[in-house]
């Protein structure tokens, strides 16, 4: 079956825009995650969605970034005015529950000029 | 705070060496444990896990990590590493949620 898709793969953009990045997780599978990958780093947890429940947004680094989850499957993480710290690598993540394996989609490289 | 740490950040072996990446974490209480690993520009793939039973666990391409309790660590290990090794590894630990580590870049010389 499909794994977890995101597009755009890369994205290029001036300080300042907004941006909007995709993720279509794997079909059944009811959580769904957003890291940031900086280079030199690790993983940075972003935010969580679980079914219909509240997402956890503990990770958001700003107000600048949001996400959503609409109707239980595709998830879009939205930066305004976007700043060069925010330039990473955004990957997703999707896993049949909170505490199972989670598989990752390729991510999408963001670059801010 | 809690945490996940691996303690080598780049590690660099020749090929038919031993490795060893350390992975130590703070939480209490039942944890599940992951290795995954990021080959050059491909993503994220899960290498091998541990929920609960014997904490020996063996993976894919000859990989296996040791899940000790007391020591709060799940190191990963490879007897015989090749250059197609070569990657970075992650080590996650699931308590109330999925934390990393900051990774460690394996580089093997052929």
């Amino acid at each position: 079956g499909a794994g977890v898709s995101q597009s755009p793969s890369n994205k290029v953009t001036e300080k300042g825009k907004d941006v909007e990045l995709r993720c279509d997780p794997i079909s059944g599978h009811t959580a769904l995650y957003w890291y940031r990958q900086s280079l030199g780093q690790g993983l940075e947890f972003l935010i969580y969605f679980q079914g219909n429940s509240a997402p956890d947004k503990s990770g958001l680094p700003s107000d600048r970034f949001s996400a959503e989850r609409t109707g239980g499957s595709v998830s879009t993480l939205t930066i305004q005015r976007t700043q060069q710290e925010d330039s990473a690598v955004y990957l997703c993540a999707s896993s049949l529950g909170k505490k199972d394996t989670q598989y990752f989609g390729p991510g999408t490289r963001l670059t801010v000029l | 705070a809690q945490s996940v740490s691996q303690h080598n950040h780049h590690v660099i072996l020749s090929e038919a060496a031993s490795l060893e990446l350390g992975c130590n974490y703070s939480y209490g209480g039942t944890v599940n444990l992951f290795w995954y690993v990021q080959y050059p520009g491909q993503h994220l793939q899960l290498l091998l896990k541990y929920f609960s039973g014997d904490p020996l666990v063996k993976g894919i391409k000859g990989f296996e990590a040791e899940f000790i309790k007391s020591k709060f660590s799940f190191n990963l290990r490879k007897p015989s590493v090749q250059w197609s090794d070569t990657a970075e590894y992650f080590c996650a630990v699931i308590h109330n949620d999925m934390r990393f580590g900051a990774g460690t870049r394996l580089t093997v010389k052929p």
